[in-house]
C-alpha cells in the first residue's frame, strides 16, 4: 500500500501559469519534504516542514511556495513556472526522533513546462 | 567492477558479479547515512542505512561500509541481478537535531544478463 502519495504523476503546465502539486501521507510522520530532481541529478531539497514549522532552503527560489494544512497533506505551489522548473518533484516524509530517520518517498510528479 | 563515485557515474556489470558503488560525503558531523535505489520514473527507495558509530552493516545481498576517517561510504551488492539496474544515491543526515537528508551524486548501475 502506498504510504506517500503524490498527485498527479505527470503535470503539464504553461509557462508562467501557476501550478500546484500535492502530497499526502498515511504514516503520520511529522516531517515532510519537497525535493526537486532534474534529469540525471540528485534530489535537491527545496524546503521541509517539521510539524507546522516551515523551513526554506537558502537557495530555493521565491517562485516556490509550500503549504501544509494538516499532518497528512502538503502542497508545492509554483507561482510562475519557467522552462527551468521542468523536473521531477519528490515528496518525502520522516519521523523525527526515530533511530533510523529513514525518509519515505512518493513516486514523484514529473512537471513539464510548455 | 568498482565505481569511483563522482568521477565514474555509470557502473556496468554482468549478472552474477558483485558490484561496489562508492560515495564521498562532505560533512564530518553527519550521524547517519542511507543508500537509496531509484528506478527510472520512480521515487527513491530505501536500501540500507548505517549510523556513524558503525563501520559495517549487512542486509540481504547488500553491505554498507563506512570509513569516517576519509568520509567514504560504499554499497556492495552481491550476485547482482538485472533488477538491480537503477541509480543509487547515498544520503547523509547531519546531526543537527532535525531530519534533513542531503543526497550525494548518484551512480547508475547497469546489469547485463
Amino acid at each position: 500500500d502506498a504510504m506517500v502519495i503524490q498527485n498527479p504523476r505527470y503535470q503539464v503546465t504553461q509557462f508562467g501559469k501557476p501550478v500546484t502539486l500535492s502530497c499526502s501521507q498515511t504514516l503520520n510522520h511529522n516531517v515532510m519534504y519537497w525535493y526537486q530532481q532534474k534529469s540525471s541529478q540528485a534530489p535537491k531539497l527545496l524546503f521541509h516542514y517539521y510539524d507546522k514549522d516551515f523551513n526554506n532552503e537558502a537557495d530555493t527560489p521565491d517562485n516556490f511556495q509550500s503549504r501544509r494544512p494538516n499532518t497528512s497533506f502538503c502542497f508545492l505551489d509554483i507561482r510562475s513556472p519557467g522552462l527551468g522548473d521542468a523536473a521531477m518533484y519528490l515528496c518525502a516524509t520522516s519521523r523525527h526522533g526515530t533511530p533510523g530517520g529513514e525518509a519515505f518517498f512518493g513516486q514523484g510528479t514529473r512537471l513539464t513546462v510548455v | 567492477g568498482e565505481s569511483v563515485g563522482l568521477h565514474l557515474p555509470t557502473l556496468s556489470v554482468q549478472e552474477g558479479d558483485n558490484s561496489i558503488i562508492n560515495c564521498a560525503y562532505s560533512n564530518s558531523a553527519s550521524d547517519y547515512f542511507i543508500w537509496y535505489k531509484q528506478e527510472s520514473g520512480k521515487g527513491p527507495q530505501f536500501i540500507i542505512d548505517i549510523r556513524s558509530n558503525m563501520d559495517k552493516r549487512q542486509g540481504q545481498r547488500v553491505t554498507v561500509l563506512l570509513n569516517k576517517t576519509v568520509k567514504h561510504l560504499s554499497l556492495q551488492i552481491a550476485a547482482t541481478q538485472p533488477g538491480d539496474s537503477a541509480v543509487y544515491f547515498c544520503a547523509e543526515l547531519p546531526d543537527t537535531g532535525f531530519q534533513k537528508l542531503v543526497f550525494g551524486t548518484g551512480t547508475r548501475l547497469l546489469v547485463s544478463p
